[in-house]
């Protein structure tokens, strides 16, 4: 059974810094790995989708890493703004159709 | 704006009593998504529909869930007396079937139902 973990649960920066946040699987076998962000009583907005055959994808001021091998991927925020505050949800897709979901990081980004 | 749309928002029903919520995915996208998600967790997966079939469905489903999707657009998800467990955030997603490649999920922005 495919179980994600991402760490640190909770993370508060000052505005400015560069941050990293963590996503671990337990099945190496995806087809697919993809970042999300959630916005308190919201839905999800999809931010990457890396397919397995690709070690990294970039979007503006974010980049996410996939290592596959090692089940592991890291979302990478440049020069984080009061706006990026929100929980970023790292979910993968295997054989099957359904997304796997972590329990997400909550940033909070200080003015 | 032609995203994912959810009727309703917000729903309080008092326990026993069954309640439906409505998705309406993107246009084109022939794959529909259910997913539950409770207060400090992720979103997890109940059911998905390719077109009107309904083509896999999770252990979470219990016999009071049923989801349809008639006619290949619209889904609905209804639950039978209802508890108090089921107070969550109910998602909604869609996806047009890659020929290649699996597609990201787009979401819809949820229905909240409170169980009293």
């Amino acid at each position: 059974k495919q179980e994600v973990t991402q760490i640190p649960a909770a993370l508060s920066v000052p505005e400015g810094e560069n941050l990293v946040l963590n996503c671990s699987f337990t099945d190496s076998a995806i087809y697919n790995l993809q970042w999300f962000r959630q916005d308190p009583g919201k839905g999800l907005t999809s931010l990457l989708l890396i397919q397995s055959s690709q070690r990294e994808q970039t979007s503006g001021r974010l980049n996410a890493s996939l290592d596959k091998s090692s089940g592991r991927s890291t979302l990478y925020i440049a020069a984080s703004q009061p706006g990026d505050s929100a929980t970023y949800l790292c979910a993968v897709q295997g054989g099957s159709e359904k997304l796997v979901f972590g329990k997400g990081t909550k940033l909070t980004v200080n003015p | 704006d032609t995203g994912v749309s959810q009727d309703p928002r917000h729903k309080i029903t008092k326990r026993g009593q069954n309640v439906t919520f409505r998705c309406d995915p993107i246009s084109e996208h022939n794959r529909l998504y259910w997913y539950r998600q409770t207060l400090g967790q992720g979103p997890e997966f109940l059911t998905y529909f390719q077109n009107e079939a309904q083509l896999e469905k999770s252990r979470l489903l219990s016999d009071r869930f049923s989801a349809e999707r008639p006619k290949g657009s619209f889904s609905t998800l209804e639950i039978q007396r209802t508890e108090q467990g089921d107070s969550a955030m109910y998602l909604c997603a869609s996806t047009q079937l890659g020929l290649v490649l699996k597609e990201t999920q787009y979401f819809g922005p949820g229905t909240r139902l409170l169980v009293l």
